[in-house]
C-alpha cells in the first residue's frame, strides 16, 4: 500500500520568514496530493490541494509543488505569521484506493512574532 | 450547507467495554471514511464506506468495524476498549463524482478516552 513521509517534524520560523515541509510517496499511481492545516482542538482543514497532472499550484502565500518522478511533493509558506502556527499535514490518494488517504506524520509548525 | 457532524464529541469508557460512534457527512456526499488520530501514530485510516458499502479498510484488529446507512450517514463500533484505543476518531466526507475531484471534509472528532 502506499506509504507517506513527512519531514521535518518540527519547524520553527521567525515570523515573515518561509517554511518549507516535505513529503514523499511511494505509489506512482497516487494521483491526488492535499494539505491539512490542524490547529489545536480543532479539525484538519484543507489548505491546498495538487493533482498529479500539474506541477505546482499556488494560493496566495502557500504553495505546493510536485514531481511525480521523485515521488515527492512539498508545501510553502511565504511571509508567515503567528497564526500560521499548527500542525500541518501532508497525504496522498492513489487512483485504485477510492477516497483513501494515506497521511504524513504531520508538521509542527511554530511561527515566533 | 451543514460540515460533517460527529457525536458525541467526547467519551470515557473502561477497558473491555464497546463503544459506538456517529458520523453524519454533508448532505449529497456518499463517501464516508474513518481515521484515528493519537499523537504518537498521526492519523491512521480505518474504512472508508461509500453507499452503504465498506470499500477499503486499514490495517487494525477486527474490534474496529463500521456501517453506513441508506442516508449515508455512518457508526463506527470498537468492541473490547483497550487502554490503546484512546484517541481523537475523525470521520471525512468526500463528494460524489469519480477521478480527481475528491476532497475530504473533516468532523471535529470524536474524542474516545478509554480507563
Amino acid at each position: 500500500g502506499e506509504n507517506v513521509e513527512q519531514h521535518p517534524s518540527t519547524l520553527s520560523v521567525q515570523e515573515g520568514d518561509s517554511a518549507v515541509i516535505k513529503c514523499t510517496y511511494s505509489d506512482s499511481a497516487s494521483n491526488y496530493f492535499p494539505w491539512y492545516k490542524q490547529e489545536l482542538g480543532k479539525r484538519p482543514q484543507l489548505i491546498i490541494d495538487i493533482r498529479s497532472n500539474v506541477g505546482e499550484k499556488k494560493d496566495q502565500r502557500i504553495a505546493v509543488t510536485l514531481n511525480k518522478t521523485a515521488k515527492h511533493f512539498s508545501l510553502h509558506i511565504t511571509e508567515t505569521q503567528p497564526e500560521d502556527s499548527a500542525v500541518y499535514f501532508c497525504a496522498a490518494r492513489g487512483k485504485r484506493a477510492g477516497n483513501m488517504l494515506t497521511f504524513g506524520g504531520g508538521t509542527r509548525l511554530m511561527v515566533k512574532p | 450547507k451543514a460540515g460533517v457532524t460527529q457525536t458525541p464529541r467526547y467519551l470515557i469508557k473502561t477497558r473491555g467495554q464497546q463503544v459506538t460512534l456517529s458520523c453524519s457527512p454533508i448532505s449529497g456526499h456518499r463517501s464516508v471514511s474513518w481515521y484515528q488520530q493519537t499523537p504518537g501514530q498521526g492519523l491512521q485510516f480505518l474504512f472508508e464506506y461509500f453507499s452503504e458499502t465498506q470499500r477499503n479498510k486499514g490495517n487494525f484488529p477486527g474490534r474496529f468495524s463500521g456501517r453506513q446507512f441508506s442516508n449515508s450517514r455512518s457508526e463506527m463500533n470498537v468492541s473490547t476498549l483497550e487502554l490503546g484505543d484512546s484517541a481523537l476518531y475523525l470521520c471525512a466526507s468526500s463528494p460524489p463524482g469519480t477521478g480527481m475531484n475528491t476532497e475530504a471534509f473533516f468532523g471535529q472528532g470524536t474524542r474516545l478516552t478509554v480507563v
